[in-house]
């Protein structure tokens, strides 16, 4: 099974700064198969990358995907209010297997 | 719109049974991809099981065994049937839609998600 370790746990943030999570797998994932969600507190996860660099619909422009391999980011350009909340990446593997990083949460400072 | 609504959450007694479903409007449940996702209250998210267009199905270990999740086509709606139900059991169950590229090839990532039911096991 393949583990995404995401850090930092916890980033501390103004609004209007830039933020930087990072997603690293146990082994190498198909950049194809690795998205990212956003949740915030009582609510669903919404989807914000597929396929590593790919916007969701309707997910502004200051959200970007990168990466390959084993080392994945997701950064936010210019944190908004609404930017606050807890980020998940995820990736696809075989058996068929679905499975999540521990999540880094972006809070105010 | 594009909308999963949950059902049937609760609380029941270890060892006890529950069936979750989940009520798709806006596009065929038969026709995509399907998957139930859980978090246990404070952590994080882990998925459950999926069921394939064509019928396969696929669980996690955790939950091998004694869930089953199903599907009713002219209901367009997905269901997990949870038996032997444990402590650790206890979450909020999502229902969720597996992604497509605009090719039509599946992205494994989930587009669509319902609110979410919560289920508690304790006696």
């Amino acid at each position: 099974e393949i583990v995404l370790t995401q850090s930092p746990g916890t980033l501390s943030l103004s609004p209007g700064e830039r933020a930087t999570l990072s997603c690293r797998a146990s082994q190498s994932v198909s950049s194809s198969y690795l998205a990212w969600y956003q949740q915030k507190p009582g609510q669903a996860p919404r989807l914000l990358i597929y396929g590593a660099s790919s916007r969701a619909t309707g997910i502004p422009d200051r959200f970007s995907g990168s990466g390959s391999g084993t080392d994945f980011t997701l950064t936010i350009s210019r944190l908004e209010p609404e930017d606050f909340a807890v980020y998940y990446c995820q990736q696809y593997g075989s058996s068929p297997a679905w499975t999540f990083g521990q999540g880094t949460k972006v809070e105010i400072k | 719109e594009v909308q999963l609504v949950e059902s049937g959450g609760g609380l029941v007694q270890p060892g006890g049974s529950l069936r979750l479903s989940c009520a798709a409007s806006g596009f065929t449940v038969s026709s995509n991809y399907m998957s139930w996702v859980r978090q246990a209250p404070g952590k994080g998210l882990e998925w459950v099981s999926v069921i394939y267009s064509g019928g396969s199905t696929y669980y996690a270990d955790s939950v091998k065994g004694r869930f089953t999740i199903s599907r009713h086509n002219s209901k367009n709606t997905l269901y997990l049937q949870m038996n032997s139900l444990r402590a650790e059991d206890t979450a909020v169950y999502y229902c969720a839609r597996v992604g497509k590229y605009s090719s039509g090839w599946y992205n494994y990532a989930f587009d669509i998600w319902g609110q979410g039911t919560m289920v508690t096991v304790s006696s």
